[in-house]
């Protein structure tokens, strides 16, 4: 069964920094994209960024383009997330996703992490 | 950029009734790339539809989807108590991978 262990959230002011880190097993990680959603207190949840199984492929939502950015490490089975100049209105759950279909970035999420809790405030 | 609307915001329904939600597009997207999530609380999204009507791995099939073009459809045909929970409609595309807002399943 896919795992999916996400960690590095936490406490920021506005404008610090934090990197996310999700860490895969029980699959081929090189061979799906990932991708990143958040989910605000409350709230729906917003696709923030996907890269796609090489790497060599990054995608952003216009809400974090510039200030965030994703990677991977496939000798390590990880993807990451460094985000940059962070606002209030980026405080929410950040989940790590699997896409579906082996080297396919424009297909579903089917495997999802628990998430790990940003909160950015003074 | 296209938007997703889903109604009804929420959907108030007893244990065996049938619930239909609907998921709109603000322009015409192929059914390739349409997606159905359910969440319940404090927990993950969970993939139950792909492709507009494939169910993926595991999901009931009281669960279904439908619909082409702009409109697009999740029944549940005889709800479960499990079942009661937000469901989200989503596109993915070659860089696009836009959710709709949700739709909240409660108990009546």
């Amino acid at each position: 069964e896919v795992q999916l262990l996400e960690s590095g959230g936490g406490l920021v002011q506005p404008g610090g920094s934090l990197r996310l880190s999700c860490a895969a097993s029980d699959f081929t990680f090189d061979n799906y994209a990932m991708s990143w959603v958040r989910q605000a207190p409350g709230k729906g949840l917003e696709w923030v960024s996907a890269i796609s199984g090489s790497g060599r492929s990054s995608y952003y939502a216009d809400s974090v383009r510039g200030r965030v950015t994703i990677s991977r490490d496939n000798s390590r089975s990880t993807l990451s997330l460094q985000m940059n100049s962070l606002r209030a209105e980026d405080t929410a759950v950040y989940f790590c996703a699997k896409h579906t279909g082996q080297d396919q970035v424009a297909v579903a999420l089917d495997s999802w992490g628990h998430g790990t809790l940003v909160t950015v405030s003074t | 950029e296209i938007v997703l609307t889903q109604s009804p915001d929420t959907l108030s329904l007893s244990p065996g009734e049938r619930a239909t939600l609907s998921c709109r597009a603000s322009q015409s997207v192929s059914n390739t790339y349409l997606a159905w999530y359910q969440q319940k609380p404090g927990q993950a999204p969970r993939l139950l539809i792909y492709g507009a009507s494939s169910r993926a791995t595991g999901i009931p099939d009281r669960f279904s989807g439908s619909g082409s073009g702009t409109d697009f459809t999740l029944t549940i045909t005889g709800l479960e108590p499990e079942d009661f929970a937000v469901y989200y409609c989503q596109l993915y595309g070659s860089s696009q991978f836009t959710f709709g807002p949700g739709t909240k399943v409660d108990i009546k």
